[in-house]
């Protein structure tokens, strides 16, 4: 089992609607869970953590923690053409930052 | 606030050559932690510097290796260049165990 696990997608959806990428995780202890977003050619672009169970909400963008179900997950409101993009799903447990291989954001105009 | 910078950006390098990689983090974060970027794999870790000493280490040889310099500032270095080690290769920089924070880069291609 990988320790943090993401769909690969591509997951397309059309310009406004809603995104949403979720990501699961397996060290029970991990206290810190990050979004990244990567654009193809560049490096990752921090865009959201999250510490406690519940929502974090931050402009368009809202992170999701379940730790009973070792869940995150990442919804961006009013899906832009911009905002496609690879998304990064990381943890951070006892030691260090683990990624997850990312989901492929699609917005089409 | 200046970013992490890394250099260089681009490198070629040719089988068996040696390579050396440099990063300044964010003013006033110590630590430092470097992933390998591959389309089939990911961000893998590297290895992560803290105060000049590593904290942890990734799943890698003993031919990528690192260093911390008292300011902050870090290298990585690879000997013996195989045709897998080309990638993209990141440095983040964090206030200890916190959001780490990325470089541009340096893309490296052994051929």
């Amino acid at each position: 089992q990988k320790e943090v696990e993401q769909n690969s997608g591509p997951l397309s959806v059309p310009e406004g609607a809603i995104a949403s990428l979720n990501c699961t995780y397996s060290d029970r202890v991990s206290q810190s869970f990050f979004w990244y977003r990567q654009y193809s050619g560049k490096s990752p672009e921090l865009i959201m953590s999250i510490y406690s169970n519940g929502d974090k909400e931050d402009g368009r963008f809202t992170a999701q923690l379940n730790k009973a179900s070792q869940y995150v997950s990442l919804l961006i409101r009013d899906s832009q053409p911009s905002d496609s993009a690879t998304y990064l799903c990381a943890v951070r447990g006892f030691q260090k930052l683990v990624f997850g291989t990312g989901t492929r954001l699609l917005v089409s105009p | 606030k200046a970013g992490v910078t890394q250099t260089p950006r681009y490198l070629i390098k040719t089988r068996g050559q040696q390579v050396t990689l440099s990063c300044s983090p964010i003013s006033g974060h110590r630590s430092v932690s470097w992933y390998q970027q591959t389309p089939g794999q990911g961000l893998q870790f590297l290895f992560e510097y803290f105060s000049e000493t590593q904290r942890n280490k990734g799943n890698f040889p003993g031919r990528f290796s690192g260093r911390q310099f008292s300011n902050s500032r870090s290298e990585m270095n690879v000997s013996t260049l195989e045709l897998g080690d080309s990638a993209l290769y990141l440095c983040a920089s964090s206030l200890d165990r916190a959001e780490q924070f990325f470089g541009p880069g340096t893309r490296l291609t052994v051929l």
